[in-house]
Parts: structure tokens; C-alpha cells; sequence
């Protein structure tokens, strides 16, 4: 059975500094995405970035870049430049299956 | 705005109740999702429709009954609910998947609906 981890129930950040959220997940599937997805107080949920386990490149979406490691089963989140408005819980998601959230502040 | 629709977004209902929560994706989806979102548990996966057939029910009890009558709308249908089924239900909708269980694509979610059992 899949499985997906979030070792970091709450971390915080320096506003204009970088943080990394981490996930490990476990599957025998060979082709799969991986998803961050991010809710904020307002509870919408959006997803941040994906990643395709056949592609070796990581996935960047202007401040938000991944750490794919496919043998490690392992899927980080880098924010860079964070601002205010990166507040909120992230998950990372193998597929439609949900680690239980990383709940992120960031500090003016 | 997602493209995704949940009302209502707020409901209180008695446990001798029956009241239904409805989803809709003007996203040209195939798959729809129901997850329920709560403080102790933060997202629990439902169920799954994949062209309109079940193909996920996770161990969700019988007082929950989904429909899925088209690939844009999705219901679920509540009677006889206990307090501790109170949360945040989210609904979400994908490209449809070719088989089951492979490469599911990103989810646009919908709001919410807040239910609250008394």
C-alpha cells in the first residue's frame, strides 16, 4: 500500500529567507506524480508543483522547487524568497493520497 | 476560483437528518473526489469516480452514500451522521484516469463545505 509522510508537523521561516519541506512516500508503481499543494486559512486548496517520476529533472514554479530523489522515495519542497502570503499548510500528495500537512508560517 | 463548486459551504444538521452536499467542475473532468478534512485526521481520500463508476470507497461507513449521475457532478448524501463525522468535506475533480489506480493527474479542489452534527 501506498504511504505518504511528513515528518514536520509545523516549521517557520524568515520573511525573504528559503525553507524546505520535506515527504517521503512509499509505492511499488514506477510511473506516478507527486504533488505539493498548499491551503491556506482561507482552507482553498491549490497545487504548488508537480513532479512526473519518469522525468529525472526537478520541477521549479518561480519561488517553489522540489528535491526529487526516486530511489530515496523522497519529495522536498524549497520556498525561496518566502513572503507572508506562502503562510499556510502545505501537503504533499502521491496522487490523490495525502501526508498529513506541514503547517508553515512565515515571520515578518 | 478553481472551477470547482461545493454547496452549501456551511451546514448544521441533526443526526436523525438526511441532507446531501453537492459538487460541480465546469473543468471538462472525468474523476471526481470526495475528501473529508478534519482536525484529527487532516484529509481523509472517500471516494473516487472515474467516468462516472466507483473505483475507490475507503472503508467509509454506510451513512455516507456518494452519486455520481454525470462527470460533472458529484453528491454526497448523508443520514443518521454522529458528532465526530463534523468536518470540512472537500470535493475535487482530475482529468479522468486511463486505469485504475495509474498516474493520477493534479486535483483542482472545491471550497468546502463545513458540516457541523449535533
Amino acid at each position: 500500500a501506498q504511504t505518504v509522510t511528513q515528518s514536520q508537523p509545523e516549521m517557520s521561516v524568515q520573511e525573504a529567507e528559503t525553507v524546505t519541506l520535506s515527504c517521503t512516500y512509499d509505492t511499488s508503481e514506477n510511473n506516478y506524480y507527486l504533488f505539493w499543494y498548499k491551503q491556506p486559512p482561507s482552507r482553498q486548496m491549490i497545487l504548488v508543483i508537480r513532479q512526473e517520476a519518469y522525468k529525472q529533472q526537478n520541477a521549479t514554479e518561480n519561488r517553489f522547487s522540489v528535491n526529487f530523489q526516486k530511489a530515496a522515495k523522497s519529495f522536498s519542497l524549497k520556498i525561496s524568497d518566502s513572503q507572508l502570503g506562502d503562510t499556510a499548510m502545505y501537503f504533499c500528495a502521491f496522487g490523490p493520497l495525502f501526508g498529513t500537512g506541514t503547517r508553515l508560517k512565515v515571520l515578518a | 476560483e478553481t472551477g470547482v463548486t461545493q454547496t452549501p459551504r456551511h451546514l448544521v444538521m441533526g443526526m436523525t437528518n438526511k441532507k446531501s452536499l453537492k459538487c460541480e467542475q465546469h473543468l471538462g473532468h472525468n474523476a471526481m473526489y470526495w475528501y473529508k478534512q478534519s482536525a484529527k485526521k487532516p484529509l481523509e481520500l472517500m471516494f473516487v469516480y472515474n467516468f462516472k463508476e466507483q473505483t475507490e470507497n475507503n472503508s467509509v461507513p454506510s451513512r455516507f452514500s456518494p452519486e455520481c449521475p454525470n462527470s460533472s457532478h458529484l453528491f454526497l448524501h448523508l443520514h443518521t451522521l454522529q458528532p465526530e463525522d463534523s468536518a470540512l468535506y472537500l470535493c475535487a475533480s482530475s482529468q479522468g484516469l486511463l486505469e485504475r489506480r495509474v498516474t493520477y493527474n493534479e486535483q483542482f479542489f472545491g471550497p468546502g463545505t463545513r458540516l457541523t452534527v449535533l
